[in-house]
């Protein structure tokens, strides 16, 4: 079963430009990680935030959790081309051995 | 460090038939998963294995899936009769586990079934 739902479900903006995604789970959780997936090619890690944290920045990436309203979300600052993928949160429950559930992703284009 | 490998990257097969995919996880990583991801979707979890064992299979079709992973390092995933549905990529993902949540992902296997 799916656990996030990601909006928007498609993004297309020039580069330079910031963009942003936005992920809305169900149950509590215990982490929440963002990974990104190029074209035809497996997933990569990009960042966890902790349940306890509201706020994690590294390089152009920040990221937002407001637990209250079981939503996270994803800025990516003066986006490049190579930013081109699709996005995806995933969701980290207690106790459960270190299992994700992915949401839908969002896609990425990044226009030259 | 090696990455997570996997083999084949492409199989196409007829329905009925049957298929397996190779994973072998980064050294060391006692947490091995596998992730059914079907065109515009997230990945699904199929089974997690902790070393040898089965932690969660919960989403695995068992009447024609099934995986193995004997000696706690690489793992094989199987499908047997293959349906046209079970068209997608299949992903293995490890991770060191002892509190450590990234998980480490291989290119994947794009199976498609005809």
């Amino acid at each position: 079963s799916q656990q996030g739902e990601e909006d928007p479900q498609a993004l297309s903006i020039q580069e330079g430009e910031n963009a942003t995604m936005n992920c809305s789970y169900k149950t509590s959780i215990n982490n929440l990680q963002w990974y990104r997936q190029n074209s035809g090619r497996g997933l990569v890690h990009l960042i966890l935030i902790r349940s306890n944290e509201r706020e994690k920045h590294s390089g152009r990436l920040r990221v937002t959790l407001d637990t209250s309203k079981k939503s996270s979300s994803l800025l990516i600052t003066a986006s490049r081309a190579a930013d081109t993928a699709s996005y995806f949160c995933a969701t980290g429950g207690y106790n459960q051995g270190g299992k994700l559930i992915f949401g839908q992703g969002t896609e990425l284009s990044v226009k030259p | 460090e090696a990455g997570v490998a996997q083999s084949p990257r492409y199989k196409i097969i007829e329905k009925r038939q049957s298929v397996a995919f190779w994973c072998n996880p980064i050294s060391g990583h006692a947490t091995l998963y596998w992730y059914q991801q079907i065109l515009g979707q997230g990945p699904k979890l199929l089974i997690q294995f902790q070393n040898n064992g089965v932690v969660d299979d919960s989403q695995l079709p068992k009447d024609r899936f099934s995986a193995e992973r004997l000696k706690g390092v690489d793992s094989t995933l199987k499908i047997q009769p293959a349906k046209l549905e079970d068209s997608a990529v299949y992903l293995c993902a490890s991770t060191p586990g002892r509190g450590s949540y990234e998980q480490y992902f291989g290119p994947g296997t794009r199976l498609t079934v005809t």
